[in-house]
């Protein structure tokens, strides 16, 4: 077990809901990434935080937010959803140096109805 | 961009016997880290072995060890002695020397047979 935690495990929404995922990174870790991963797929990068500024992200529309606190926990949020959003969401955390591993969270189960 | 392709959807070995999953790779970069992960059904995200792509040597973790070929952009899982435990899907993935950000493959079913 990593020190990295998600909540909810899963969830359900309605189309055209929003949604809030959240991450607490491990202990001594500034960076926390989002992934989203589809049934049968890799997970694909969402989007990243370092020291609560978003420092890089992919090919997902503006719907999905994102927001890092002073303590380097996280929030996903994802707006106006879609049956396409179901998925996993993966949270994982790093401590921003090179050279050292990502850890990740038991993800969220999102299902949109 | 960076790709990752692992060609083998599915795989099954025996139990204690040796299985190799594929993985290839696309990049320009010359400084990048290459990953293996597991993912048992609690779905997890655990880190299996890492490589250096300025090293030459091959990693090596316990029973699991990568062939590493840096020009044929090839980065291929072993793991001997096969256990039960060892069942989940793998997934290869690729991070730049200038970001944290992974970028991974779709993923191969491991199948461990009694």
């Amino acid at each position: 077990e990593t020190g990295v935690t998600q909540s909810p495990t899963h969830l359900i929404k309605t189309r055209g809901q929003q949604v809030t995922l959240r991450c607490s990174s491990q202990s001594g870790h500034n960076t926390v990434s989002w992934y989203q991963q589809a049934l049968g797929q890799g997970p694909q990068f969402i989007f990243q935080y370092y020291r609560e500024e978003e420092n890089g992200r992919g090919n997902f529309p503006p719907r999905f937010s994102g927001l890092q606190f002073p303590n380097y926990s996280s929030e996903l949020n994802v707006n106006a959803l879609e049956l396409d959003d179901s998925a996993l969401y993966l949270c994982a955390s790093s401590s921003g140096r090179q050279n050292t591993e990502a850890f990740f969270g038991q993800g969220t189960r999102l299902t949109v109805v | 961009a960076q790709t990752v392709t692992q060609s083998q959807p599915e795989m099954s070995v025996q139990e204690a016997e040796t299985v190799t999953l594929s993985c290839t790779y696309d990049t320009s970069e010359s400084d990048y880290y290459l990953f293996w992960y597991k993912q048992p059904p609690s779905r997890q995200m655990i880190l299996v072995i890492r490589q250096e792509a300025y090293k030459q040597q091959n990693a090596t973790e316990n029973r699991f060890s990568v062939n590493f070929q840096k020009a044929a952009k090839s980065f291929s899982l072993k793991i001997s002695d096969s256990q039960l435990g060892d069942a989940a899907m793998y997934f290869c993935a690729y991070r730049s020397g200038k970001n944290e950000k992974l970028t991974f493959g779709t993923g191969t079913r491991l199948t461990i047979i009694p």
